[in-house]
């Protein structure tokens, strides 16, 4: 089963929109995409939910296109507490209810 | 506050003890789940238990065992430790059986230190 990959680290500077993607090609088609972050030592916290197009709450959009093999996590005009790590999680296939989570990307940001 | 809570928060053992850990998941949430994560590394996943029941496993080792118990609360057993096995052991609840469409809510782990 393929792994769900992220970019290692993405670097950006206060003020800026953020975007990370994510690859599940092997996304099951019932299956929910999910984004955490995680600070050191703690555990991971829910960012943002969506199964397909566009979702929006108070923190974060998520953009899923059509063949949703692929999310991308928008973090809009980032601060420094946003320096983490960002995970996304989906299921492992169809016949199964793992929930494998992604490889993760290291965001910094500068001032 | 997730609502999730892991006891203990540290562990210094030896090689070839066992642990024990535990995790008690939000109130109402009937799913466990288990997570490792080791110095820097990913999140891999152990394994579900849902109302008492094991619902997916994952690559967790032959060494490790758990189970959920009548009141919810789930445990983690870690036996014959290596070197390796130190990490951070995460616990998360959520409300239904099959954690997709749903929030995981983690507690803020056990740290293990293998001596």
């Amino acid at each position: 089963l393929a792994k769900t990959t992220q970019p290692i680290s993405m670097d950006s500077y206060e003020g800026q929109e953020v975007n990370i993607t994510c690859s599940h090609n092997n996304i099951a088609t019932n299956d929910y995409i999910t984004w955490y972050q995680q600070f050191p030592s703690q555990g991971p916290r829910f960012i943002i939910q969506g199964y397909k197009t566009k979702v929006t709450n108070e923190v974060a959009s998520l953009f899923i296109p059509a063949d949703r093999k692929s999310s991308t996590l928008s973090l809009p005009r980032v601060s420094l507490s946003d320096t983490a790590v960002y995970y996304c999680l989906v299921g492992e296939g169809d016949n199964t209810d793992k929930l494998i989570f992604g490889t993760g990307t290291r965001l910094q940001v500068f001032p | 506050d997730s609502g999730v809570t892991q006891t203990p928060k540290h562990l210094i053992t030896a090689t070839g003890q066992r642990v024990t850990l535990r995790c008690s998941p939000r109130s109402g949430d009937l799913s466990v789940y288990w997570y490792q994560q080791s110095l820097d590394q990913g999140l891999q996943f152990l394994i579900q238990y849902y109302n008492g029941e094991e619902r997916a496993k994952g690559n967790i080792l032959e060494r490790f065992s758990a189970q959920q118990f009548p009141d919810l609360h789930s445990e983690l057993n870690l036996s014959s430790l290596e070197l390796g096995d130190s990490a951070l052991y995460f616990c998360a609840s959520s409300v239904g059986p099959r954690g997709r469409g749903e929030k995981l809510f983690f507690g803020s782990g056990t740290q293990l230190s293998v001596l």
